[in-house]
Formats: C-alpha cells, sequence, structure tokens
C-alpha cells in the first residue's frame, strides 16, 4: 500500500529556476493539497485540487502553480524559485466521504540558493 | 496559522511524567484534528474530534474538545521518549469540509 508518495525528497536549486515536485496518491482520494511548512508559520495551504481539473488557490498561492489532469497526480510548479520558497512541501490527500481527515505525504525539502 | 494557537510552542519533559497540549480556535471549530510529525518525517493522523465534549484516546494519548472555549487538549499520560516530536492540530474553521487549517506546532521533547 504506497498511499501517496512525494518525488524528489530533496532537492537544491538555484533562483529563477523552474521546478516541480511531484506527488503520487494511490487511493484515489478526490481531493489533494500541497502545503508548506516552515519554522514560524507552522502549516500553511498552498493549492487544493476537489477533483480532475479542478483546482483552488490557498492561503499562500503566489508563485506556485498546479494541475490535475489525474486524479491521482498533483504536481506544484514553481515557476521561477525565489529563495523565500526554500520550504518543506508536503502532499496531502482525502477522500471526499471521510469528514476532514487529510493523509500526508512524507515532504519534499526544497532549498533555492 | 494566527487563526489557532498551539500552547506551549515547546515542552520538555522527563519521562514517566504527564503533559498536555492546547489548541485554541478564534473561529468556530467544525472538527479538530491532532496529527504528530517527527524530524524528517510526514504528518501522522491521530484523532479526529467533532462534537463538543467528545474525548478519545489511543494508547496513552487522549483529546478532548471543548467547544465552548473553541479549544482541544491533547493530553500525554506516562510519557515515553517514542512521544517525541512536533504535534499540531488541524481544524475545519470554515465549515466547507474541505480542507484544514493549522496551529503552529508543539515540539515535544521527552528525556530519559
Amino acid at each position: 500500500d504506497a498511499g501517496i508518495t512525494q518525488s524528489p525528497r530533496y532537492k537544491i536549486t538555484e533562483t529563477g529556476r523552474q521546478v516541480t515536485l511531484m506527488c503520487h496518491q494511490t487511493w484515489s482520494h478526490s481531493y489533494m493539497f500541497w502545503y508548506r511548512q516552515d519554522l514560524g508559520h507552522g502549516l500553511r495551504l498552498i493549492y487544493y485540487s476537489a477533483a480532475a481539473d479542478i483546482t483552488d488557490k490557498g492561503e499562500v498561492p503566489d508563485g506556485y502553480v498546479v494541475s490535475r489532469s489525474k486524479t491521482e497526480n498533483f504536481p506544484l510548479t514553481l515557476e521561477s524559485a525565489t529563495r523565500s520558497q526554500t520550504s518543506v512541501y508536503f502532499c496531502a490527500s482525502k477522500a471526499s466521504f471521510s469528514g476532514n481527515t487529510i493523509y500526508f505525504g512524507e515532504g519534499s525539502w526544497l532549498t533555492v540558493v | 496559522s494566527q487563526e489557532l494557537e498551539q500552547s506551549p510552542q515547546s515542552l520538555i519533559v522527563q519521562e514517566g511524567k504527564n503533559l498536555t497540549i492546547n489548541c485554541t480556535s478564534s473561529k468556530t471549530l467544525y472538527g479538530l484534528y491532532w496529527y504528530k510529525q517527527k524530524y524528517g518525517e510526514g504528518l501522522i493522523f491521530l484523532m479526529m474530534l467533532q462534537k463538543g465534549g467528545e474525548e478519545k484516546s489511543h494508547e496513552k494519548i487522549t483529546a478532548k474538545l471543548d467547544e465552548k472555549k473553541q479549544q482541544s487538549s491533547l493530553h500525554i499520560t506516562a510519557s515515553q521518549p517514542s512521544h517525541a516530536g512536533i504535534y499540531l492540530c488541524g481544524a475545519d474553521i470554515t465549515n466547507a469540509g474541505n480542507m484544514l487549517t493549522f496551529g503552529g506546532g508543539t515540539r515535544l521533547m521527552v528525556k530519559p
């Protein structure tokens, strides 16, 4: 049972480069989320998706792009990475019938230099 | 999130001692979720509370929801080194039923 997997787990990139973080879930959950976790800010929602081809902004969407062409995948793209986007990124998912219990991936550590 | 405040921010306890972590919301709670995170890992779901007065336990961890105070507490009895980590509360404060807002987390260290 793979659950929810993120890749890469660790990434160092340069300012201005495009970076894509991948997220894949095997549960066929309808909802998927991207959060970032920073010291002093806790977990903040970047984008979420209620179903394939449906995405919505969260609390901190600027500088990020998402897509959801397939239910199981929800990639997050930083079009032009900035140092302020150095963070730990968590992908998460939930089934539409399970209340609000969200299940998280292991996280992707991104450093922008 | 300023909408969800956790206290304390960090806690160091001696193994065997009891401890309590609080999560207070500035908005109405439509559901309260507790997660545990170990450094370098993802969040592990612990418990969900939805009704005022509800109390749930798992092994030595008990969570309660005080709907009137818009607050939840997480209590660990006879703490062990395995309890160390970051505890996060997440809440549905929109009643939209599709996302959680998280508190800043409580970092727990248990000294053997």
